[in-house]
């Protein structure tokens, strides 16, 4: 069975330092995708970042980048600079094809705060 | 903007009631993916339309169904509504079939409440 899990309800960082936001997964796949999701308190999500399970350098978008080990079945999110705009509810999943089709699993969040 | 719409925005109806969320995907997706966001289950994937024909299927319940029209449309129909039905129905789109190659772009949601 495919699973996701963020052990990190909750996360404070300070203002222009950086931040990690955990996440590891289980899957029986040989080929997946994992994601990354930003929910602001507006409630939208947002796409932030993908790593195919194929790819082997990390993936980076701006200040973005997943720290993937895949031997650990881990995709961890790097924040750089946080910014007092990255104060949301940030969301990691993977996607895969198993029998059936394919479906995609959300872990239960990480809420960061970034203080000012 | 993500590019999906969803209408409408809130949605307020009573137990026993049918409903239907609308979703219209990013210009050239032809995949169309529901999900679900309630406070004690967290974010759930319902289903997944490719081009008209499901492609994957979630967590769904049998009170509920979805379709993808040829203009690429999507419904989510509700029906036999319960309080616990209350939630944040997501619609996502993406590119491709292949659900792992693709980002999904998300509308910004149906807040569903059931009284």
């Amino acid at each position: 069975a495919q699973k996701i899990t963020q052990t990190q309800p909750g996360m404070f960082v300070q203002e222009k330092e950086a931040v990690t936001l955990d996440c590891t997964y289980d899957t029986s796949d040989p080929s997946y995708g994992l994601f990354w999701y930003k929910q602001p308190s507006s409630g939208e999500m947002i796409f932030l970042i993908y790593q195919g399970s194929y790819d082997q350098q990390n993936a980076t978008e701006g200040r973005y980048s997943l720290n993937f080990q895949k031997a650990r079945k881990s995709a961890n999110l790097v924040i750089s600079a946080s910014q007092l705009g990255d104060s949301a509810m940030y969301f990691c999943a993977m996607r895969g094809a198993n029998t059936g089709g394919f479906k995609t699993i959300f872990g239960a969040g990480t809420r960061l705060f970034v203080k000012a | 903007d993500s590019g999906v719409t969803q209408t409408p925005k809130h949605l307020i109806t009573a137990t026993g009631q049918r409903v239907t969320l609308r979703c219209s995907p990013r210009s050239g997706d032809l995949s169309v993916y529901w999900y679900q966001q309630s406070l004690d289950q967290g974010l759930q994937f319902l289903i997944q339309y490719y081009n008209g024909e499901e492609r994957a299927k979630g967590n769904i319940l049998e009170r509920f169904s979805a379709q993808q029209f040829p203009d690429l449309h999507s419904e989510l129909n509700l029906s036999s509504l319960e309080l616990g039905d209350s939630a944040l129905y997501f619609c996502a789109s993406s590119a491709g079939r292949v659900a792992g190659a693709h980002e999904q772009y998300f509308g910004p949601g149906t807040r569903l409440t059931v009284t």
